[in-house]
């Protein structure tokens, strides 16, 4: 079965500087993956997604991730964090087989930006 | 800007009613998702349709909760009889193959 895997509950970053977001997944074959930003009271929006090929993938609002199949790992990162990117990120996994399937999310992270 | 919608988008009712959540899927989507989101479990999977046909309701109660989707255009999730262990924010998805999934702004049912 694929799980994904969270650690970091919270985190707290100063304004304008750097943010990584921890990602691992188990899967037994080739993932999909993503990562979804929740603000409160809100629905999940779509950051960015990795189905194949190059391993950085570009999101919106300044976000990249980086597939590492060899650690299991789809981490989210941005150089400079704003105020307005305070909220709950979540990573998820879909088996990559044809037609769409259930996404399997982590526990999610908050992100606590600090003026 | 076509978007994902949901009905109710609060819903507040006693232990023992029906409760009734409405989705509407993006215009030529093929596949509908519902999740649960609480604080304990996270986003869980409940159940999901491809071509309006189920395709997987493993995750869901089935002894009280059921998902239908009379057309394209409509999936339902119902609960008969609701109990307070129901309350939480109920998001519906849609998509197509390529398994992006675009989602709604939830439904926050909470069971007295």
């Amino acid at each position: 079965a694929q799980s994904v895997t969270q650690p970091d509950i919270h985190i707290t970053v100063s304004e304008g500087a750097s943010l990584e977001l921890r990602c691992n997944y188990s899967y037994g074959a080739t993932p999909y993956l993503f990562w979804y930003v929740q603000s409160p009271g809100q629905g999940l929006q779509l950051l960015l997604k990795y189905f194949s090929g190059d391993t950085l993938v570009q999101g919106i609002k300044g976000f990249e991730a980086e597939f590492k199949r060899s650690q299991s790992s789809f981490n989210l990162r941005k150089p400079s964090v704003h105020w307005s990117d305070a909220a709950e990120y979540f990573c998820a996994v879909v088996g990559s087989g044809g037609g769409a399937d259930g996404l399997t999310f982590g526990k999610g992270t908050h992100l606590i930006i600090q003026p | 800007d076509a978007r994902v919608t949901q009905t109710p988008r609060d819903k507040v009712t006693e232990m023992g009613q029906e409760v009734t959540m409405r989705c509407q899927p993006i215009l030529g989507h093929n596949t509908v998702f519902w999740y649960r989101q609480t604080m304990m479990q996270g986003l869980e999977l409940l159940a999901y349709f491809r071509n309006r046909a189920p395709l997987d309701d493993s995750g869901m109660p089935k002894d009280r909760f059921s998902a239908e989707m009379p057309d394209a255009t409509l999936a339902t999730l119902k609960i008969q009889p609701s109990e307070p262990r129901d309350s939480a924010v109920y998001f519906c998805a849609s998509g197509r193959d390529d398994n992006e999934q675009f989602f709604g702004p939830g439904t926050r049912l909470t069971v007295l």
